[in-house]
């Protein structure tokens, strides 16, 4: 069935450091891509999406692109702050119509 | 309403009683999600309805474990006999469609005592 596998955490940055958390997907046809992340006391909440091959998905100097041939949607930031310090989740619309997540990675940004 | 809207937000039970936990999604979305979050754990797919009909129900735990949802509205999540082991935060979610932004309520804290 369709799934969804993106890399363990926690990760732990410094201010400005480079940021990827990987996502892989297994999945019938071509479903869409989703990235939501729940800060700290909150709920969750998209953060970008891509609906088909090639796109990039963008939001608050966050970025994924759908790459098919890899099955991948990782998420990039160039210079993460300490108020990304959250728990990121990828997400596929699945062939059945659901949701599906990954397990989450849990971000932590130091000053 | 303007969200989506879960109830109780809290719910301390005795073991083997039953509980039922309400969701109300947001008017016009014909896709409605539970998951189960525990803690320091990522989200567990329970159960998703597209209007009235749930065309996977491959997530529920166990028997135990029923919902329903009418009118394409609200819906709820019934735990019979509850166990230590269902003290999670249970999320509910809406969308129009699977391929479109879901929007997550707030959760029921369920504590099984």
């Amino acid at each position: 069935g369709d799934s969804v596998t993106q890399m363990e955490g926690p990760v732990t940055l410094s201010e400005e450091a480079f940021l990827t958390i990987n996502c892989t997907y297994t999945a019938t046809g071509y479903p869409s891509l989703f990235w939501y992340v729940q800060y700290p006391g909150e709920g969750l909440q998209l953060l970008l999406k891509a609906t088909k091959a090639d796109d990039k998905g963008s939001n608050k100097g966050f970025e994924a692109t759908y790459r098919k041939e890899t099955t991948s949607f990782h998420l990039e930031k160039g210079s993460v702050q300490v108020s990304d310090s959250a728990v990121y989740f990828c997400a596929l619309g699945g062939s059945q119509g659901n949701l599906i997540f990954g397990k989450g990675t849990k971000l932590s940004v130091k000053p | 309403g303007a969200g989506v809207s879960q109830s109780p937000s809290n719910k301390v039970t005795e073991k083997g009683k039953d509980v039922e936990l309400r969701c109300d999604p947001i008017s016009g979305h014909t896709a409605l999600y539970w998951y189960r979050q525990s803690l320091g754990q990522g989200l567990e797919f329970l159960i998703y309805f597209q209007g009235n009909s749930a065309p996977d129900k491959s997530g529920l735990p166990s028997d135990r474990f029923s919902a329903e949802r009418t009118g394409g509205s609200v819906s709820t999540l019934t735990i019979q006999r509850t166990q230590q082991e269902d003290s999670a935060v249970y999320l509910c979610a809406s969308s129009r469609r699977a391929d479109t932004e879901a929007f997550f309520g707030q959760g029921t804290r369920l504590t099984v005592v």
